[in-house]
């Protein structure tokens, strides 16, 4: 268990629609990445935030968007979706930013968009 | 820009047998360099890093890697494979180029190991 939490774990909804997805982070981690990862694609970054503050911007489409919360939780919105945003989304945190540090990942939210 | 290669989509290797992954990295700074493992159904765990102390690391698992400057690899190796090592395995490198303030990590596409009895 890495102690990164993320909710729902399978979300299945139709095309045109929005999903929000939630992530928690350990306990005292200050950055939030979110990660794409789909056959055709593999792993892509799409976005961090770092105690608040979007930090770095990835492969993420307009019709995505993210938030950190003051209690640091996030949440990745998706919307007008499209049958190939279906994929895999991993919330990572680590204790700060920078390259050194170490990501821990959740156990991810599988989207299904019929 | 950086990036990092898996030689190698999938890999098959007996009980016991070696175990030698391939990541070969591109990167114009000194890089930062991570193998993840990901069961199936699971998210992805950390097996070991790199970050410009010693170039060979030990991880979890019984697993480590060397870092080769020279040849831009950091191969991912086990002396032995035991049956609970097949998984998905995920060479990356943190994005240290000029102008990114974060820390996001560039992926390989990912090696499937499978281990015959």
């Amino acid at each position: 268990d890495s102690g990164v939490t993320q909710t729902p774990k399978h979300l299945i909804t139709a095309t045109g629609q929005r999903v929000t997805l939630r992530c928690s982070p350990r306990s005292g981690d200050l950055s939030v990445y979110w990660y794409q990862q789909s056959l055709d694609q593999g792993l892509q970054f799409l976005i961090q935030y770092y105690n608040g503050e979007e930090r770095a911007k990835g492969n993420i489409l307009e019709r995505f968007s993210a938030q950190q919360f003051p209690d640091l939780h996030s949440e990745l919105n998706l919307s007008s979706l499209e049958l190939g945003d279906s994929a895999l989304y991993f919330c990572a945190s680590s204790a700060r930013t920078g390259g050194t540090d170490t990501q821990y990942f959740g156990p991810g939210t599988r989207l299904t968009v019929l | 820009a950086q990036s990092v290669t898996q030689l190698g989509s999938h890999v098959s290797v007996s009980e016991g047998a070696l175990v030698l992954l391939r990541c070969n990295y591109s990167s114009s700074v000194p890089p930062y360099l991570f193998w993840y493992v990901q069961y199936p159904n699971q998210g992805l765990q950390l097996l070991l890093k790199y970050t410009s102390a010693a170039t060979l690391v030990k991880g979890i698992n019984g697993f480590e890697a060397e870092f080769k400057k020279s040849e831009t690899s950091f191969h991912l190796t086990k002396p032995s494979a035991h049956m609970s090592d097949a998984a998905e395995y995920f060479c990356a490198v943190s994005d240290t180029s000029r102008g990114n303030q974060g820390g996001k990590l560039i992926f390989g596409q990912g090696t499937e190991l499978s281990v015959k009895p």
